[in-house]
């Protein structure tokens, strides 16, 4: 069964970083990318990029290129997002999901993040 | 940028029949965007529901249908039960990596 568990709610100053983490179960780490996406209050959802969790190949959305950062602990089957330099466009919930072929399968439940000051 | 539209929102009674559409600014989408949607019910993750146009992911009810209609992908909903109301959202694969999703439509079941 697999099963992707986020870390909990941040709040944080606009200018700071914030690092959220995933962590997966159920499945070969390794095998499968992990995406990120977010969703603003009252807004669709918008992807972010992705990370291999075997090699570490990334690709970031051209959006989030210069702010965002994927890394993974394949020992710990768990992926990381930190996004930089945040303002109060930032304050959403963000996601990971689990890559099968070109649509994401499984998804965490979601780590909301408020940028205030 | 590319940008992905959807129908803001649909209202559909029970029982009925909703098609919602996912498309291009620029452009017509097709298989190749390997449309997928997902079910969105208030404060909780995204759920997919279709992939690949029109697989159905597993245990998604079959009254939930994909398809290509026109220059469009689409989604459409056979006899609506009171628990579909929800947001969808498409999402389309633009090669090299990359994807992108539509704006969401909100889903009335009334």
């Amino acid at each position: 069964q697999v099963h992707l568990v986020q870390s909990g709610a941040e709040v944080k100053e606009p200018g700071s970083s914030v690092k959220i983490s995933c962590k997966a179960s159920g499945y070969p780490f390794s095998a499968y990318d992990m995406q990120w996406v977010r969703q603003g209050p009252g807004q669709s959802l918008e992807w972010m990029g992705w990370i291999n969790g075997g090699t570490g190949e990334v690709r970031y959305s051209e959006n989030f290129q210069v702010r965002v950062t994927f890394t993974t602990d394949t020992f710990a089957n768990t992926g990381y997002m930190e996004l930089s330099h945040l303002t109060s466009e930032d304050t959403a919930v963000y996601f990971c999901a689990k890559t099968r072929g070109n649509f994401f399968d499984f998804w965490g439940q979601g780590t909301p993040v408020i940028v205030s000051s | 940028q590319t940008v992905v539209t959807q129908e803001p929102s649909f209202s559909v009674s029970p029982g009925g029949t909703v098609t919602l559409t996912c498309g291009l600014d620029s452009g017509s989408v097709s298989t190749s965007h390997m449309p997928s949607w997902y079910q969105q019910t208030q404060g909780q993750a995204p759920r997919i529901l279709i992939y690949n146009t029109d697989l159905r992911f597993s245990g998604v009810p079959d009254r939930f249908s994909g398809s290509i209609l026109g220059d469009k992908a689409a989604l459409t909903i056979t006899g609506a039960q009171a628990d579909d109301e929800s947001d969808y959202h498409c999402m389309l694969y633009m090669g090299s990596a990359v994807w992108v999703f539509g704006g969401g439509t909100k889903v009335t079941v009334l």
